[in-house]
């Protein structure tokens, strides 16, 4: 299984809402990411997670908090959000973190819009 | 600095065309290198990567061959297909950095037309 899969793939919210986005790898795999894409953009690393502690984040805004509740999953909660962080979040993963050849396996991405 | 340069496009070909993307990077050291291509209202999915000079990586058709003297990684097709429209993004990531960080070229754009 060489799948990662998020959930939801849509997800429409107002400024006030709080929602979660979910990610999910059964590849064994020790290192995950978010990132965010813009439209005709690349993706923008947010957050890196090591052996599911916080290895990295990239200077993100607060109302962007991710999770890693086990090796398999990462999520990331949202609170408060302002409509430019409208785009498609992307989730990925790698056998390892720190260095090396491994590529990583990306998720489909959650659309997300903030209204 | 590290970075990477590619074509950005969009690029129109017809089917059958040959396709190039020009990809050059900056790096310390001897990077892996990597193209992902994103397929419409999808995610990034790798299509090839090389992990040391010469390597040539390949799949479904595409080549790409690592060159330190020219610090180069271009894409090459020899026959394009419609289904090959899509958004291709070259990508490097060091071996000698504190972290496992991958960096993304702008991205370039194929449309092929029957």
């Amino acid at each position: 299984d060489t799948e990662v899969t998020q959930t939801p793939k849509h997800l429409v919210m107002g400024m006030t809402n709080k929602k979660s986005l979910k990610c999910e790898q059964h590849m064994g795999h020790r290192a995950m990411y978010w990132y965010k894409q813009k439209a005709k953009k690349p993706p923008e690393l947010m957050f890196v997670y090591s052996y599911e502690k916080l290895s990295i984040n990239e200077s993100v805004p607060s109302r962007f908090s991710p999770e890693c509740p086990n090796s398999s999953l990462l999520n990331l909660h949202l609170h408060a959000l302002q409509p430019e962080d409208s785009a498609l979040y992307l989730c990925a993963s790698s056998p390892s973190f720190g260095g090396g050849i491994h590529e990583q396996y990306f998720g489909p991405g959650t659309r997300l819009t903030v209204t | 600095g590290n970075s990477v340069t590619q074509m950005e496009g969009p690029v129109t070909l017809s089917e059958e065309a040959f396709l190039t993307i020009n990809c050059t990077y900056t790096a310390t050291g001897y990077p892996s290198l990597f193209w992902y291509v994103q397929y419409p209202g999808e995610g990034l999915q790798l299509l090839l990567k090389a992990t040391k000079a010469d390597d040539k990586g390949s799949n479904k058709g595409f080549e790409a061959t690592y060159r330190k003297e020219t610090t180069s990684f271009h894409l090459e097709k020899g026959s394009v297909q419609v289904s090959d429209s899509a958004v291709y993004f070259c990508a490097r990531k060091g071996i000698n950095t504190s972290y496992d960080k991958v960096i993304f070229g702008p991205g370039t754009s194929l449309s092929v037309i029957p």
